[in-house]
């Protein structure tokens, strides 16, 4: 099955830095990446997703890139504001298949 | 409102008294799952289902059983819950499996002693 791989583990970032949180995936065909967002003591929430036909996606401060041949996607959040910390997971599928989670990555925005 | 809704909340229970966690979604979705959340171990997959009678084991199972008699409902049984089972679990459902993304439940905190 897909193996997805999410670095850093955790991230510290002054407030209006950027931040930049990397995966990696395993299984070629893949061609749907999602992010989420947790917030502590609440549920996982969708912030962004990028399929595979596509290499780069943006949405306000928050844009995602997709290296197909390398298998990494990146998300990437400028311009960073304390209500950005929380726990970021990435996730890979195909049509047909299960979501494979990274292990999320703990981004700390420092005011 | 487009929801999964997930009960209870909170649940603290005692080794092996069987317990269920409800989950039923309005969105007409096909693929449903229930996760597990350990801290630094993410969310890992308990079992899925990608339709109404087809159900499929996750990556950690053991412990746990689920059905899927209507399209809406997922319920998660714990035939005897041991300590170890403590967790944060979450239902979550999407059009398909695969594809589109996850709406998540609101997560039932559960507690074994």
């Amino acid at each position: 099955g897909e193996n997805v791989e999410q670095h850093p583990s955790t991230l510290s970032v002054q407030e209006g830095d950027s931040a930049v949180i990397k995966c990696t995936y395993s299984d070629s065909a893949s061609n749907y990446f999602p992010w989420y967002k947790q917030e502590l003591g609440k549920r996982p929430q969708l912030i962004i997703d990028i399929r595979s036909n596509v290499g780069e996606k943006k949405d306000q401060r928050i844009a995602v890139t997709l290296n197909k041949t390398a298998k990494h996607f990146s998300l990437h959040i400028t311009e960073t504001q304390p209500e950005d910390s929380a726990v970021y997971f990435c996730a890979a599928s195909k049509r047909g298949n299960q979501f494979y989670f990274g292990t999320g990555t703990s981004l700390t925005v420092i005011p | 409102e487009a929801q999964v809704t997930q009960n209870p909340r909170y649940l603290i229970t005692v080794t092996g008294k069987k317990l269920t966690v409800t989950c039923s979604q309005n969105m007409n979705h096909e693929y449903m799952s229930w996760y597990r959340q350990d801290p630094g171990l993410g969310l890992r997959q308990i079992y899925y289902s990608m339709n109404v009678e087809v159900t499929d084991k996750g990556d950690v199972p053991e412990g746990y059983k689920v059905s899927r008699k209507e399209k809406r409902n997922f319920p998660l049984i714990l035939e005897s819950p041991s300590p170890n089972q403590t967790s944060l679990y979450f239902c979550a459902s999407s059009l398909v499996s695969g594809g589109f993304g996850y709406t998540f439940g609101s997560g039932t905190r559960l507690t074994v002693v």
